[in-house]
């Protein structure tokens, strides 16, 4: 079956560490997307990636990293100076044609 | 700027029909689009409707665009309990980024 996956599904870490969520898809889509969601709050996207090897800062890339090696995985890494890290991460791909998203199941990250 | 909003929290009675608003402010969208979210899950796209259509009908969801006022609703006919859900509408801009945008969510509750 095609789609989206990212692990771990809850991610506890303490403070100061650096954290790396991982999202692979086998689409065969060329876009990826992290979006950032709060309680309450709609998604606010922190970077994406339109074709391998190459991505774009979002809304809130502050204090996040990412990389695009290969078209199925793009993990990203939550820093120590990201202030608020504590969230639910999603990540998405998209194709060319309608351009609708399709969402992996999300990590719930928990820093301490 | 794009801004889509949408109301926050609406309640309905199982069976009754649920209708969902949304309301974007570029009138250059060119894809509109419903994704449903269940407790912790990711997005699930539902449904989408291109600029150019003023309807559209798939089993128990109804889309209705009005492009005058900006007006995007769908409307769930016969609601049951397991549509209980935060509901996102998204608009992609033509010409643009082909990133979507997303309101900020309604979070349907159904109840018996």
């Amino acid at each position: 079956d095609g789609g989206i996956t990212q692990s771990p599904k809850y991610l506890f870490r303490k403070e100061g560490q650096n954290v790396t969520l991982s999202c692979e898809q086998n689409l065969n889509h060329d876009a990826m997307y992290w979006y950032r969601q709060d309680p309450g709050q709609g998604l606010r996207l922190i970077y994406y990636s339109q074709i391998v090897n190459d991505f774009q800062k979002g809304d809130i890339a502050e204090g996040y990293s990412v990389s695009r090696e290969k078209k199925e995985s793009f993990p990203l890494t939550v820093t120590s100076a990201q202030k608020n890290p504590t969230a639910f991460y999603l990540c998405a791909s998209s194709d060319d044609s309608r351009y609708e998203q399709y969402f992996g199941p999300g990590t719930r990250l928990t820093v301490t | 700027g794009e801004d889509v909003e949408q109301s926050l929290f609406l309640s309905v009675r199982e069976g009754d029909s649920s209708v969902i608003n949304c309301t974007y402010t570029d009138s250059s969208s060119t894809y509109l689009y419903w994704y449903k979210q269940e407790p912790g899950a990711g997005l699930q796209l539902l449904t989408y409707i291109f600029s150019n259509m003023d309807m559209k009908q798939d089993q128990r969801l109804t889309v209705l665009l009005n492009k005058k006022d900006k007006h995007l609703s769908l409307r769930i006919a016969d609601t049951q309990t397991g549509d209980s859900a935060i509901y996102f509408c998204a608009e992609i801009l033509s010409g643009g980024s082909y990133i979507p945008t997303f309101g900020r969510g309604t979070s349907l509750i159904v109840h018996p």
